[in-house]
């Protein structure tokens, strides 16, 4: 089981919200761990969107709009990464990255399309 | 402005060997952890190594661990990945990135093939 787990693909409409998961597998509490997510649209890098571990402890990245926001839900062991309002221009691939055993490890990442 | 710029890509054949750069500008790289990150066509993203700059431990994945060397010139303010013994599965866009990725370079493509 990988230790993060993405849905692989997520639709939503031109301004609706949409909640992108980031499953840590069993074992790994996500209580522990600062949970950071990425933007990737086709044919760029990619960019940094902020930082999650909790209310008191978060960070938004540089020029990152405010609708962009993270959250946890502790029951299902997941990091959130909500985007409200969604425009055409937030159809990209969405990965997030936890430190973990000396490590960077990525999710297998999102791909949201905004139709 | 903060900057990275990688450089060095290109195409070998398996077993061969290739060395990556990345050149940082905009900021003091011996000041931050820094990454090396790839992405294989289509695919995901994969860490493969972090050098700390406040232990000077090295990391690697286990998919590179014995193969790649990551090095850095403090005076040239660079980064670096010596690759050896290439396989096809090393072909990716490699990234340099800052500390937690909060920057990313443009990439290099490493393509390993006969």
């Amino acid at each position: 089981q990988a230790v993060l787990s993405q849905p692989s693909s997520l639709s939503a409409s031109p301004g609706a919200s949409a909640s992108l998961t980031c499953t840590l597998r069993s074992g790994i509490d996500v209580g522990s761990y600062v949970i950071y997510w990425y933007q990737q649209r086709p044919g760029s890098p990619p960019q940094y969107l902020l930082r999650f571990k909790s209310d008191s402890d978060k960070q938004q990245g540089s020029g990152v709009p405010s609708r962009f926001s993270g959250s946890k839900d502790a029951s299902a062991n997941a990091g959130i990464l909500l985007i409200s309002g969604l425009q055409s221009e937030d159809e990209a691939d969405y990965y997030c990255m936890i430190w973990h055993s000396h490590a960077w490890v990525f999710g297998g990442g999102t791909k949201l399309t905004v139709l | 402005e903060v900057q990275l710029v990688e450089s060095g890509g290109g195409l070998v054949q398996p077993g061969g060997s290739l060395r990556l750069s990345c050149a940082a500008s905009g900021f003091t790289l011996s000041d931050y952890n820094m990454n090396w990150v790839r992405q294989a066509p289509g695919r995901g993203l994969e860490w493969v190594s972090s050098f700390s700059s406040r232990s000077s431990v090295i990391y690697y994945a286990d998919s590179v661990k014995g193969r790649f060397t990551l090095s850095r010139d403090n005076a040239k303010n660079s980064l670096y990945l010596e690759m050896n013994s290439l396989r096809a599965e090393d072909t990716a866009v490699y990234y340099c990135a800052r500390d937690t990725m909060d920057v990313w370079g443009k990439g290099t493509t490493v393509t390993v093939s006969s």
